[in-house]
């Protein structure tokens, strides 16, 4: 069975720093793209980052780019997103996603709430 | 950058009716790279069809997808209670993949 778990999410001041990490399980994870997805309160799905299999590709939306950072470590089936200089704007459920470009985003983790208030 | 448009942004029906959501493309889309989503409140996004119409596991055959080009339609032929919620289309053939942004089903 797939799983997908995140972790790191929570409650921080404006310019703040968060890294949420997601543990995957049921499938070979090195073989897989992945992305995170974010939804802000009542709005619609965002794809904001993505890696490559291998990691030596990545993909950032404009609205991020600069201020995060998605890695993956292969060896231990888990990617990670660091959230660097924080606006309220960035507060969002964020969804960890199996699939990249090219493959389906078959499997979603339940989300995790990152909350950017002062 | 695709940009996918959904329509109607609200669709009030009935149980029992049938739907037909619209997902329009900016730009041409392979079949193969089109999927429907379905989310209900607090919970992540499901997988209904994918390839365009291809049901996703365990996903009812009252749900099926059509089209090519740039104009895809989900359709659900028979609406059941728990089919009123929010669908998502969303391409992944091309960076950035995008998503549509939504239409909700409520009833009327």
């Amino acid at each position: 069975e797939v799983q997908l778990v995140e972790s790191g999410g929570g409650l921080v001041q404006p310019g703040g720093s968060l890294r949420l990490s997601c543990a995957a399980s049921g499938f070979i994870f090195s073989n897989y793209g992945m992305s995170w997805v974010r939804q802000a309160p009542g709005e619609g799905l965002d794809r904001i980052s993505a890696i490559s299999p291998s990691g030596s590709i990545t993909y950032y939306a404009d609205s991020v780019k600069g201020r995060f950072t998605i890695s993956r470590d292969n060896s231990k089936n888990t990617m990670q997103l660091q959230m660097d200089s924080l606006r309220v704007e960035d507060t969002a459920v964020y969804y960890c996603v199996k699939g990249g470009v090219g493959f389906v985003s078959d499997y979603w983790g339940q989300g995790i709430l990152v909350l950017v208030s002062s | 950058e695709i940009v996918l448009t959904q329509s109607p942004g609200t669709l009030s029906l009935s149980p029992g009716e049938r739907a037909t959501l619209s997902c329009r493309a900016s730009q041409s889309i392979s079949i193969s790279n089109l999927a429907w989503y379905q989310q209900k409140p607090g919970q992540a996004p499901r997988l209904l069809i994918y390839g365009a119409s291809t049901r996703a596991t365990g996903i009812p055959d009252r749900f099926s997808g059509s089209g090519s080009g740039t104009d895809f339609t989900l359709t659900i032929s028979r609406l059941e209670p728990e089919d009123f919620e929010v669908y998502y289309c969303q391409q992944f053939g091309s960076s950035p993949v995008t998503f549509g942004q939504g239409t909700r089903l409520e009833i009327k």
